[in-house]
């Protein structure tokens, strides 16, 4: 399979708050998994890029593998209206290329 | 780093004509591009993979008349909607694979095409 299932939201929140992106994954030979920010008719920009289990952490943000439930989160503290966007998980390996998640549109409120 | 230069931006046509994509690599050799279409709040859903001096790949379900792909050279790759139709209305990125670390793809800045 080479699904990567994440809720497209839209996720709102007020400024300042914690945020919590997820995405579940089948495919056990991904091996490789990142965190794409897509504003509004833009190309993806690359966040996050992890090949383990364990966090990841870089300023606000912090990106998380759990391969044994095969869950990806992505966290961001301290939210701000500019990270308001689509967040897209994907992931890599085996015979597939990169295999993106439907995105979730977040929007935090000023 | 690596950058993909991706044009038009923003195009209108007439359902039945033709829309021309270029996507070049400005500070790299691009071998392979790949293509994808987004339609509003769903995934990037790739469409083909285009390779210099070959066929390019389609993925199952995309018309291979329809999307013409072309990878003349190194640092270009198009992709031609023909014949457009209103359902062919969407956003379409081009994407070139990592240059070294298996994270660094490159992402065109996408193509809004409406076909009216």
């Amino acid at each position: 399979q080479k699904e990567v299932e994440q809720d497209p939201g839209p996720l709102s929140v007020p400024e300042g708050a914690i945020v919590s992106l997820n995405c579940t994954y089948s495919n056990s030979a991904f091996q490789y998994f990142m965190w794409y920010r897509q504003y509004s008719r833009k190309g993806p920009e690359l966040l996050m890029y992890t090949y383990s289990s364990g966090n990841k952490e870089d300023g606000r943000f912090t990106a998380q593998v759990d391969k044994s439930s095969k869950y990806i989160s992505l966290f961001i503290r301290d939210s701000q209206p500019s990270d308001s966007a689509t967040y897209l998980c994907a992931a890599v390996g085996g015979a597939d290329g990169l295999t993106f998640g439907k995105g979730t549109h977040l929007i935090i409120q000023p | 780093g690596a950058v993909v230069s991706q044009h038009p931006s923003w195009v209108i046509c007439k359902s039945g004509t033709s829309v021309k994509i270029e996507c070049r690599s400005l500070d790299f050799q691009a071998t392979t591009m790949f293509w994808y279409r987004q339609f509003p709040k769903q995934s990037l859903m790739l469409m083909a993979t285009s390779n210099e001096g070959s066929k390019a790949t389609y993925e199952q379900g995309v018309e291979k008349d329809k999307f013409l792909i072309n990878h003349a050279s190194l640092t270009l790759s198009t992709l031609t909607v023909t014949s457009a139709h209103p359902e062919d209305s969407s956003f379409y990125i081009c994407s070139a694979p990592p240059q070294g670390s298996p994270f660094g793809y490159t992402f065109g800045s996408g193509t809004r095409l409406t076909v009216v």
